[in-house]
């Protein structure tokens, strides 16, 4: 069965950086694009953006250009995302999700990774 | 960016009732609409893609229907489980931006 299986939760101070990681299982990884998607606390959906795990190719949110980086090792079919210059209001859950290629839908969620930032 | 505007942003309801929320492109997006349900603590789940196509094992009381900027989500018959907050995500234009919730509540 299709799975995304997200690392635990990370503590950060501020200014820090943090990698949150996304294990594909289930399914042909490179056939599937990756967003990642954010939720403060008590707040709506963020869409941060997407890497295309087949070229490695991106898109970012413009609020995310030139601080977040995301990557993939299809050897071990995972994708990362990495947010740089952290502050308190990165605090939030960060989720996976793949999307078909454009299938215009999220089809299969990881469960999260809570990223707290504070000094 | 496109923006999506949810409303209601919460609404009370009660069981067997049957529910719309409305969601409104800032312009014209297509079909290209996606409806999630969220509970407390857990990721969204898809319900409803290219604005009016259910997923497979979504019950049919949930239905999606528009195109262009308007849009809506129905649930016909509110059952005890659909108590959640909805989004409505479009896929027309990067950034692919989530409208603001909406929250459904028992009365």
């Amino acid at each position: 069965q299709v799975q995304l299986v997200q690392a635990g939760g990370e503590m950060k101070k501020p200014g820090a950086s943090v990698k949150v990681s996304c294990k594909a299982s289930g399914y042909t990884f490179i056939n599937y694009f990756v967003h990642w998607v954010r939720q403060a606390p008590g707040q709506g959906l963020e869409w941060m953006g997407l890497i295309n795990p087949r070229t490695g190719g991106t898109d970012y949110a413009p609020k995310f250009q030139g601080r977040v980086t995301m990557t993939r090792d299809t050897s071990i079919n995972t994708a990362y995302m990495e947010v740089n210059r952290l502050t308190s209001d990165d605090t939030a859950v960060y989720y996976c999700a793949r999307e078909g290629n454009w299938d215009r839908k999220l089809d299969y969620w990881g469960q999260g990774t809570l990223v707290t930032v504070s000094s | 960016a496109i923006q999506l505007t949810q409303s209601p942003s919460s609404l009370s309801a009660s069981v067997e009732d049957r529910v719309t929320i409305t969601c409104r492109a800032s312009q014209g997006i297509s079909s290209a609409l996606a409806w999630y349900q969220q509970k407390p603590g857990k990721p969204p789940k898809l319900l409803i893609s290219d604005a009016s196509t259910l997923e497979s094992g979504v019950p049919s009381r949930f239905s999606g229907s528009g195109s262009g900027t308007d849009f809506t989500l129905t649930i016909s018959d509110l059952q005890p489980e659909d108590f959640a907050t909805y989004y409505c995500q479009q896929f027309n234009t990067s950034p692919f931006t989530f409208g603001g919730g909406t929250k459904v509540e028992i009365k």
